[in-house]
């Protein structure tokens, strides 16, 4: 989702639900996707990722969509733990003069409930 | 060592300070990142080295000076910073430099400019 002013979307689910993350990205020149976890006081942890000639990645535990037709992607996490809360960013990596930079969407906070 | 560290944890500087914050990976990475992380926000990218060159600078004001002196070490340089510059200050590692390179994140330096 996106941010608006100074609230970052929040997604609660149970724990051993399944969550979705979304996220729309702006550049239809991106070739490759990330999405990082965030906990509290703690840098961005790498998910997972995906490149631009694939709908579709899984991990464990997780799932990366693409949609390239709408310009979004979604991250899937089954059974969700207590663990899994934090803040989650979809990232973009954009090819430009001198290398490529990436840019992160808005975050999702993801809270679990026992 | 899959671990990029960064010094200090926390810092306080007046704005006629003049401080650095430094961060070091040994995984052999040749690319290297500065971010700015404000409140309930993404990280922004600040700059790139690769190869200790710097090959991105996202127009960066000069009171922020980057310093790659090798390739396990990067530093940032703050002089006469403003209130607005307090935030967190990630810095990020990668193998290359190339558009899907895994970033790996230490855990940030939290500045507070008064």
């Amino acid at each position: 989702g996106e941010s608006v002013g100074l609230h970052l979307p929040t997604l609660s689910v149970q724990e051993g639900d399944n969550s979705i993350i979304n996220c729309a990205y702006s550049n239809s020149a991106s070739d490759y996707f990330i999405w990082y976890k965030q906990e509290s006081g703690k840098g961005p942890q790498f998910i997972i990722d995906i490149r631009s000639n694939m709908d579709k990645r899984q991990g464990q535990r997780v799932t990366v969509l693409l949609n390239k037709t709408v310009k979004h992607l979604s991250l899937q996490i089954a059974a969700t733990q207590p663990g899994d809360s934090a803040v989650y960013f979809c990232a973009e990596n954009i090819s430009g003069a001198g290398g490529f930079k990436t840019i992160f969407g808005a975050g999702t906070r993801l809270f679990v409930k026992a | 060592d899959t671990e990029v560290t960064q010094t200090p944890k926390h810092l306080v500087m007046g704005m006629t300070n003049k401080k650095s914050l430094k961060c070091e990976q040994h995984m052999g990475h040749r690319a290297m990142y500065w971010y700015k992380q404000k409140a309930k926000k993404p990280p922004e990218l600040m700059f790139v080295y690769s190869y200790e060159k710097l090959s991105i600078n996202e127009s960066v004001p000069s009171r922020f000076s980057p310093e790659c002196p090798n390739s396990s070490l990067l530093n940032l340089h703050l002089h006469a910073l403003q209130p607005e510059d307090s935030a967190l200050y990630l810095c990020a590692s990668s193998q290359d430099g190339t558009n899907t390179d895994t970033q790996y994140f230490g855990p940030g330096t939290r500045l507070t400019v008064l």
